[in-house]
């Protein structure tokens, strides 16, 4: 399987702190992305990271990308209640997007 | 413009019956694909197509037909449905680089009984 990994599979932090969540991957990749998933709904594109970058910021949300070790990691900072979700890495071959397991946030206000 | 939509939203199977989700994007988007949902998996793909009259298998393609006739519409055919197909069923589409985001349906949560 091309899938990644995602660590924590949860993580429950209080509303202001930053949540950090991890992805491994095993295979060579285009990029990499991360999606958002609120419950019981579809997909939400957050950020997407080439191979040859090692850091990308988009508003509270930081990733960075060490193809190396062929992992990346997301932080959110300044959590919020309204964070609450799981959250996806995936991988970008040559056509094709594979999708990690997840990492489940809950944010406590 | 309203993405990616999925028809229908609920669906309950028996053992044995066929069916046909329809998935429609109104993007122009040459690259579409189903996803299925299964608790602890993430999301694993089904089939794709790189565009109109091209259909490519992905990682758990047995039990499922697609066709591609046209740039929008992307239906994902259930042969003979088993419980094992039980899922929410997701399907997305982006543009032609793999630099793009997918953009994604809300998905259509299939019970196989």
């Amino acid at each position: 399987s091309q899938q990644g990994e995602e660590d924590p599979q949860a993580l429950s932090i209080q509303e202001g702190e930053n949540a950090t969540m991890n992805c491994s991957y095993k295979t060579s990749i285009n990029n990499l992305q991360w999606y958002r998933q609120n419950s019981g709904r579809g997909l939400v594109h957050l950020i997407l990271i080439r191979s040859n970058e090692r850091e990308k910021h988009s508003g509270r949300l930081r990733v960075t990308l060490d193809t190396s070790k062929k992992s990346s990691s997301l932080l959110i900072t300044a959590s919020r209640a309204a964070d609450t979700a799981s959250y996806f890495c995936a991988t970008q071959g040559a056509n094709n997007l594979f999708f990690g397991t997840g990492t489940r946030l809950t944010v406590i206000p | 413009n309203a993405g990616v939509t999925q028809t229908p939203k609920f669906q309950v199977l028996k053992t044995g019956q066929s069916m046909t989700l329809q998935c429609a994007q109104d993007m122009n988007h040459e690259y579409m694909s189903w996803y299925r949902q299964d608790p602890g998996m993430g999301l694993r793909l089904i089939h794709y197509s790189v565009g109109a009259g091209i259909t490519d298998q992905g990682e758990v393609p047995n039990g499922y037909n697609v066709s591609r006739s046209t740039t929008e519409d992307f239906p994902l055919r259930l042969l003979s449905a088993a419980p094992s197909q039980t899922s929410v069923y997701f399907c997305a589409s982006r543009g032609g680089s793999v630099y793009y985001e997918q953009y994604f349906g809300p998905g259509t949560r299939l019970t196989v009984t």
